[in-house]
């Protein structure tokens, strides 16, 4: 079946800096989801993208709908301890309106104060 | 509101034992989902419900049944636990499907704050 790749799988970073990640698949989407989890809850979502080349902000973090549909990328600026967490990329699965949502295996961010 | 609410935290089951996680939601959401999660595996949605009445299967569906009798609340049943499903549990809400194209904040999925579950 459909699979999202993330990568990095892990990051160690220093307070300050800047994280890129970013999510691909053999197939198009038509919606990319971008969600944290921190540690011991379930995942939040941070930003939602519904549109190829879209470039949506929140806060320090942007997101970008890749020009081939196959990608899409998460930015975050400035990193503070509290962005400590798994982010997950999401979408549905290129059949319609299935009603499903596959995940990516998430990328683990730690920050070092 | 309570958002979406799920019983137990915790569970230990033996290997064959059954037992229905809970999971209810008060934002009147049409569209309801369970998640399993596992080291390194990401969420991988076991079945999903776009309303009362109308249950369909995910990825992982085996071993695992549900039912949506009304539109708050969406268990989730194992019959005869296997070790195999040691995992979290992640109960899923929104109005919409996440997936539907143009997006809006009615497609905005909130998640509960999940069931450990282990099977010895």
């Amino acid at each position: 079946g459909q699979q999202l790749n993330q990568s990095p799988q892990s990051m160690f970073i220093q307070e300050g800096e800047d994280v890129s990640m970013n999510c691909t698949s053999s197939s198009i989407f038509n919606t990319w989801l971008w969600y944290k989890q921190d540690p011991g809850e379930g995942p939040v979502l941070l930003i939602a993208l519904y549109k190829a080349g879209e470039l949506t902000s929140n806060g320090r973090l942007t997101a970008q709908f890749g020009i081939t549909r196959k990608d899409s990328f998460l930015n975050i600026s400035a990193s503070i301890p509290s962005d400590v967490g798994i982010y997950f990329c999401a979408g549905p699965p290129l059949s319609g309106n299935t009603g499903k949502l596959i995940f990516g295996q998430g990328t683990t961010l730690q920050v070092k104060p | 509101n309570a958002g979406v609410t799920q019983t137990p935290k915790f569970q230990v089951l033996k290997t064959g034992q059954s037992m229905t996680l809970q999971c209810a939601q008060d934002m009147n959401h049409e569209y309801m989902s369970w998640y399993r999660q596992d080291p390194g595996m990401g969420l991988r949605l076991i079945h999903y419900s776009v309303g009362a009445g109308i249950t369909d299967q995910g990825e992982v569906p085996n071993g695992y049944n549900v039912s949506r009798s009304t539109t708050e609340d969406f268990p989730l049943r194992l019959l005869s636990a296997a070790p195999s499903q040691t995992s979290v549990y992640f109960c899923a809400s929104s109005y919409r499907w996440p997936g539907l194209a143009g997006g809006s904040s009615y497609n905005e999925q909130f998640f509960g704050p999940g069931t450990r579950l282990t099977v010895l």
